[in-house]
């Protein structure tokens, strides 16, 4: 069975552009959520997603929106990029939204802002 | 403030000894906690879960204890292995009504010796 998967693995973006990161959670999961992890730091939640409806928000500016499709994909979207932005974006994906869920990691996407 | 906390950057054990890894967390609300394992250029993988109506968990040669009163969390790896060097993040949910996100710790490095 495939895991989360994501796309790009690397990507490099100059400041003030645009990137949008892509996700696929494992089959059956209704769930996705998203986290940053910079380095030396633990990840850090940004958006949980069930059913294509935002479900939970974490602490990051407006210039970071996700959405959910109706096959559970999701894309996390991040405009106006600063260079405090490059960090291991990870996908992550979950049953559902009982409480005790595990999620489930993709590799991520390591996005680099010069 | 950090919510869940591993106060041990970094862990060295000898092959075939015992590995235990420590997190602390303040929030009472916390009912799911989870053990990730890392290594660079990867995503996170789960390793094992408690609920907050347990004590102890186990799965093969890891255990994880739950002590709610001291809000102190450890996974024990029984014998470690060159293979289990890597980072290893704990994980805690807290409990809201339909939603839920993860908060982590900043991670330990474990470096199993041969």
């Amino acid at each position: 069975d495939a895991g989360v998967t994501q796309s790009p693995t690397h990507l490099i973006k100059t400041r003030g552009q645009q990137v949008t990161l892509r996700c696929s959670p494992i089959s059956g999961h209704k769930s996705v959520s998203w986290y940053q992890q910079v380095l030396g730091q633990g990840p850090q939640f940004i958006f949980q997603y069930y059913e294509k409806e935002e479900r939970g928000r974490g602490n990051f500016p407006d210039r970071f929106s996700a959405r959910q499709f109706p096959n559970y994909s999701s894309e996390l979207n991040v405009n106006a990029l600063l260079l405090g932005d490059s960090a291991l974006y990870l996908c992550a994906s979950s049953l559902g939204l009982e409480s005790g869920n595990t999620i489930y990691f993709g590799e991520g996407s390591w996005l680099t802002v010069v | 403030d950090q919510q869940v906390k591993q106060n041990s950057p970094s862990l060295s054990v000898q092959e075939g000894r015992i590995s235990i890894l420590n997190c602390d967390y303040t929030n009472s609300m916390f009912d799911y906690f989870l053990w990730y394992k890392k290594y660079p250029a990867e995503g996170p993988t789960f390793l094992i879960s408690i609920s907050s109506i347990k004590d102890k968990n186990e799965d093969g040669r890891f255990t994880v204890f739950l002590n709610k009163s001291a809000k102190h969390l450890s996974l024990h790896i029984v014998p470690s292995q060159p293979g289990d060097s890597a980072v290893y993040f704990c994980a805690a949910s807290p409990t809201t009504s339909g939603t839920y996100k993860y908060i982590f710790g900043t991670g330990t490095r474990l470096k199993v010796l041969a």
